[in-house]
């Protein structure tokens, strides 16, 4: 079974650009997340979403940071502009299920990991 | 406010040694409790999960938690560290709302 796909890599910009992630959940798996993770900290939840719909969006930068899953399968991730404080990995993850609270374990990609400068 | 805490930012253990890394929630009621490893360069994986029934817990790799509700811990324990261990380790509980806590870095000394 195929995990989840990330891409970029890696990717170094300079502030104001804007940048673009994309992820390819494991086939089937209804939900879906995005994560920031920042050096020397665990992983934070920017964005839920269960099927291309948005579950959770509350800790989001709404100014700069946008995400969309058109039809349910892949989603982006932009930032436009870019801020320094933004360089950090961007992991994506999925999981089966429909629902908030499940015994339904979250798979992760490998991340993308940002620089900003 | 709901909160995942790892008092250890970073241990060294010998390989060989037994292994215990600490972690401690705050939540009104008991949440889901995971563990993840994470190595360099690579995404999350899952160690163990904890949702109810025996607070003894059995993952890869010859992990093993134990939820203490008296404690609000659920502390990842190993017997023998075997040199591939060393990475970064995060707990996280899932209470509606996944959260991590900020990590352990394990370096393991040949």
């Amino acid at each position: 079974e195929a995990g989840v796909a990330q891409s970029p890599r890696y990717k170094i910009i300079e502030k104001r650009q804007s940048v673009a992630f994309w992820c390819n959940p494991i086939s089937g798996h209804a939900t879906l997340y995005w994560y920031q993770q920042i050096l020397g900290q665990g992983p934070k939840l920017l964005i839920q979403f269960q099927n291309n719909g948005v579950v959770d969006d509350s800790q989001l930068p709404k100014d700069r940071f946008s995400a969309e899953r058109l039809k349910g399968v892949d989603s982006t991730l932009k930032i436009q502009p870019a801020k320094l404080e933004d360089s950090a990995v961007y992991l994506c993850a999925s999981r089966l299920s429909y629902g908030g609270l499940s015994q339904e374990t979250q798979y992760f990609g490998p991340g993308t990991r940002l620089l900003v400068l | 406010a709901q909160s995942v805490t790892q008092p250890d930012i970073h241990i060294t253990v010998s390989e060989g040694a037994s292994l215990e890394l600490r972690c401690n929630y705050s939540y009104g009621a008991t949440p889901y409790l995971f563990w993840y490893v994470q190595s360099p360069g690579q995404g999350l994986q899952l160690l163990l999960k904890y949702f109810s029934g025996d607070t003894l817990v059995q993952g890869i790799k010859g992990f093993e938690a134990e939820f203490k509700r008296s404690q609000s811990s659920f502390n990842l324990r190993k017997p023998s560290v075997h040199w591939s261990d060393a990475a970064e380790y995060f707990c996280a509980v899932d209470n509606n709302d996944m959260r991590f806590g900020a990590g352990t870095r394990l370096t393991v000394k040949p």
